[in-house]
């Protein structure tokens, strides 16, 4: 079976520290991805990468940067972390090529800023 | 740029009860389109995932169908449980690239 793991469940920073989200799958795929899941505005993609030291914006990347320095690991950063950015967070990974691309997801992490 | 809207947003049903949950698309270039279960305060569960030149996929109690022309896709679930309860998301991908986008969801509730 596909695992995603989180580095957390749940979060509390406060207001200007750097945060660090990390993601790990062990099914050797090639795209990585996080989205931010909000009420009322479903799941929103903030990066995604499509192989090793690759990266692309997606919807909602202001505030946000990613790493990925190791084709298993795709790291979350923000920089300065706001009141806004309180949100649940999910990655994701999926093959690319010809295979199916059926993304699958981590458990999320629950991000509080106070 | 590509909508996907779930009607409806929430659904009471009794147990037993065999259910229709609707997915809408406005751009048919998709690649494929995915159905997902999240439980609260979890991850998304992949259920079913359909390719663009399929018509059905089915998955035990579950059997999901792409009309790709109309842009529309359902879900159906027989004979309800009250552990089917959950919020339902339909995911397209569009020919363009690997991203997803995601309706709103359905948040289904099954009484016992």
């Amino acid at each position: 079976d596909v695992k995603v793991t989180q580095s957390s469940r749940y979060l509390v920073k406060r207001t200007g520290e750097k945060v660090f989200l990390e993601c790990v799958q062990d099914m050797d795929h090639e795209n990585m991805f996080w989205y931010r899941q909000d009420p009322g505005l479903g799941l929103r993609l903030i990066y995604f990468s499509y192989d090793v030291k690759m990266k692309e914006k997606g919807d909602i990347p202001e505030g946000y940067s990613v790493s990925r320095e190791k084709k298993e690991r795709f790291s979350l950063i923000l920089e300065s972390a706001s009141t806004n950015q309180t949100s649940m967070y999910l990655c994701a990974s999926s093959f690319t090529g010809t295979r199916s691309y059926e993304q699958y997801f981590g458990p999320g992490t629950r991000l509080t800023v106070t | 740029k590509q909508e996907v809207t779930q009607i409806p947003a929430a659904l009471s049903v009794p147990e037993g009860e065999n259910l229709v949950l609707n997915c809408s698309f406005t751009d048919s270039a998709i690649y494929n389109l995915q159905w997902f279960r999240q439980d609260p305060g979890k991850g998304l569960t992949s259920l079913l995932l359909i390719q663009s030149s399929q018509r059905e996929q089915t998955s035990g109690r579950l059997n999901a169908s792409l009309d790709k022309s109309s842009g529309r896709s359902t879900l159906y679930i027989a004979a309800s449980q009250p552990g089917d309860s959950a919020t339902y998301l339909c995911a397209v991908r569009s020919n363009a690239g690997n991203m997803l986008t995601f309706g709103g969801g359905t948040r289904l509730m099954v009484k016992p």
